[in-house]
């Protein structure tokens, strides 16, 4: 099983800053098939970024994905209040399917 | 637009068993896979299984195998996920999720709204 690690476990900053969250994995994403969640309190996740930096509909280009082999990146160029929410990593690139526990950005 | 609705919340004994029901709407269902994922109160995500909606096959994470059991009934284009043997551990809120095909598989752009299982005695 790929575990993932994410890092920091929070990230205070303020709006109008920029984001850099990290994902490493316990060997190699397959495919670089890693995807970036976000999730707000009692919601389901949204799809941001899939195959380690395509950007899914809809999401704004101040979200990139970066990153191949063991270490990715998701980076938000500039933080929007609505963007205070848990970052969430996944790789399906091997079963099981795994996630990063999480980096909750707040607002500082 | 694809839509996932999911049933109610539960509360359950320990050692009961639940079903979640996952209706889509908006696609063909069977052009799909349905997956399972669970988040327990304050915690991240948790890949449970998957069922190839089109053909019926299934394929659990190890942790639940023996545990959960993915159906579908594709007259009802509705996907259902059964946990039995429940324990305090297993509260938790349950989402369905469409696989999105992109070049390195599939990942979830489609999500039910989730529901919550609580178990308590």
């Amino acid at each position: 099983e790929i575990v993932l690690t994410q890092s920091p476990g929070t990230l205070s900053l303020s709006p109008g800053e920029r984001a850099t969250l990290s994902c490493r994995a316990s060997q190699s994403v397959t495919s670089n098939s890693l995807a970036w969640y976000q999730q707000k309190p009692g919601q389901a996740p949204r799809l941001l970024i899939y195959d380690a930096s395509s950007r899914a509909t809809g999401i704004p280009d101040a979200f990139a994905g970066s990153g191949s082999g063991t270490d990715f990146t998701l980076t938000i160029s500039r933080l929007e209040p609505e963007d205070f929410a848990v970052y969430y990593c996944q790789q399906y690139g091997s079963s099981p399917r795994t996630f990063g526990q999480g980096t909750k950005v707040e607002i500082k | 637009q694809a839509q996932l609705v999911q049933s109610g919340a539960e509360v359950k004994r320990p050692g009961a068993s639940v079903k979640v029901s996952c209706k889509a709407s908006g696609y063909t269902f069977t052009s799909f896979a349905m997956h399972w994922v669970r988040q327990a109160p304050g915690q991240g995500l948790e890949w449970m299984g998957w069922i190839n909606t089109g053909n019926g096959d299934t394929r659990y994470s190890q942790k639940f195998q023996g545990r959960v059991t993915i159906t579908r009934d594709t007259s009802a284009s509705t996907a259902y996920m059964e946990l039995i043997s429940l324990r305090y551990a297993d509260t938790a809120v349950y989402y369905c999720a469409r696989e999105h095909l992109v070049s390195g598989g599939s990942c979830y752009a489609y999500w039910g709204q989730g529901t919550l299982v609580t178990v308590s005695s």
